[in-house]
């Protein structure tokens, strides 16, 4: 049973750039977070998919935005990379609460984005 | 929204000693506290949690405490072993298991 997979695992862009990071969730799972995690900090949320829909979202600008697609995978798009958009990128998914109240948030190991 | 203050930063014990980390949160609605343990370039995983209408909860060496009163919550872990060290973040949730606020993580090293 595979867990989380994210793609690429690392990956460098230069300032004002796009850029896709692509996630997998766990076998069963239907719901997908990103978080953020910069250098020596916890993650902090971006937003969550559910139902290829966003269901709720962080303290993030509008250049942060996602997809999921009908096979529950997603991609977070960043546009006009900052500098301080260098970070650890998480993936996490879960089972809807509303069906499995005991279902637990499962991380993938990330993409860590280098803005130069 | 919520916030998350976790303390120690930094937390150096012998093996076999016990490990206390302490968190507290703002926003008493909060219902779910769980415990990740993130080894260096490794996903954070989840290591023990605890719902709000229980005030603590043991798996192994590993146990976890919530004061809903005081809006605190603590993790322990007894007979430490070098293993044990990694990063570990507290995170608490109103909304359920998916959106948390994560505390800014707690460095533990245990020496031989």
């Amino acid at each position: 049973d595979a867990g989380v997979t994210q793609s690429p695992t690392h990956l460098i862009k230069t300032r004002g750039q796009q850029v896709t990071l692509r996630c997998s969730p766990k076998s069963g799972h239907d719901t997908v977070s990103w978080y953020q995690q910069a250098l020596g900090q916890g993650p902090q949320f971006i937003f969550q998919y559910y139902e290829e829909e966003e269901r709720q979202r962080g303290n993030f600008p509008d250049r942060f935005s996602g997809h999921q697609f009908p096979n529950y995978s997603s991609e977070l798009n960043v546009n006009a990379l900052l500098l301080g958009d260098s970070a650890l990128y998480l993936c996490a998914s879960s089972l809807d609460r509303e069906r499995r109240s005991n279902e637990k948030l499962f991380f993938g190991s990330g993409t860590q984005l280098s803005v130069l | 929204g919520e916030n998350v203050e976790q303390h120690p930063s930094t937390l150096s014990v012998q093996e076999g000693d016990s490990a206390v980390i302490k968190c507290t949160y703002s926003d008493s609605a909060s219902n779910y506290f769980p415990w990740y343990k993130q080894e260096l370039g490794k996903r954070p995983q989840l290591i023990i949690d605890i719902r709000s209408n229980v005030g603590e909860k043991k798996d192994q060496r590993i146990a976890v405490t919530l004061n809903k009163t005081a809006k605190h919550f603590s993790l322990h872990i007894t007979e430490t072993q070098p293993e044990d060290s990694a990063v570990y973040f507290c995170a608490a949730s109103r909304w359920g298991y998916s959106t948390l606020t994560f505390g800014k993580g707690t460095m533990l090293l245990v020496s031989p």
